[in-house]
């Protein structure tokens, strides 16, 4: 496609339950990044993948987030027993490498935990 | 500057004036520098960059200037149009590595017609 697609655009869900939100980045970014981003707050940095491979993982909360890119390009966010916390807007987004800053977001799976 | 909960900084201008958004980063150790523009919506959208051994860095009406000294950064709109309406982000590479960016917490430009 064109851009970063995410699915699903929204997710309501209830406490305690489980969520994948799916990541579709630029064909050709070897790059992808997850931030999250809550309301009225910049994007919060989760985790880098280069290729397949987890680079860093620094930002995710705590061991309830888990996220995989088993063939180098698809990536899925999946978050267990699901908090009202983790209410929030989940950004993917991708990049040619680390050659610059120039992250190309896609739109953004907004989660709602009730 | 600053906001508090869910109240940004925010900026209204005319239509055809110029903007100036600012931003005061954290880090000290930051060499790199992003602006970037959300709309409602949407995700964030590259606007222009600017490394550290540079203080000024000019685009297609943007230009961000960086004063180290005292860890401030700004973007300049020129000309703004109602189309730059939206929430404008600093980040800063505060982990040392192009990926991980640290966000501002955002300032709204409104323009008006």
């Amino acid at each position: 496609g064109a851009g970063v697609s995410q699915t699903p655009s929204n997710k309501v869900t209830e406490k305690g339950k489980y969520v994948e939100l799916r990541c579709d980045p630029i064909s050709g970014h070897t790059a992808l990044y997850w931030y999250r981003q809550s309301l009225g707050q910049g994007p919060e940095f989760l985790i880098y993948f280069q290729g397949t491979g987890a680079a860093d993982d620094s930002g995710l909360p705590n061991d309830r987030f888990f996220a995989v890119r088993p063939e180098g390009s698809v990536s899925t966010l999946k978050i267990q027993r699901t908090e009202r916390g983790d209410s929030a807007v989940y950004l993917c987004a991708s990049s040619l490498g680390l050659g610059s800053g120039e992250l190309f977001f896609g739109e953004g799976s907004r989660l709602t935990v009730l | 500057g600053e906001s508090v909960g869910l109240h940004l900084p925010t900026l209204s201008v005319q239509e055809g004036d110029n903007s100036i958004i600012n931003c005061a980063y954290s880090n000290s150790a930051s060499d790199y520098f992003i602006w970037y523009k959300q709309e409602s919506g949407k995700g964030p959208q590259f606007i222009i960059d600017i490394r550290s051994n540079m203080d000024k860095r000019q685009g297609q009406r943007v230009t961000v200037l960086l004063n180290k000294t005292v860890k401030h950064l700004s973007l300049q709109i020129a000309a703004t149009q109602p189309g730059d309406s939206a929430v404008y982000f600093c980040a800063e590479n505060s982990g040392g590595s192009n990926y991980k960016l640290t966000f501002g917490k955002g300032t709204l430009l409104t323009v008006n017609p």
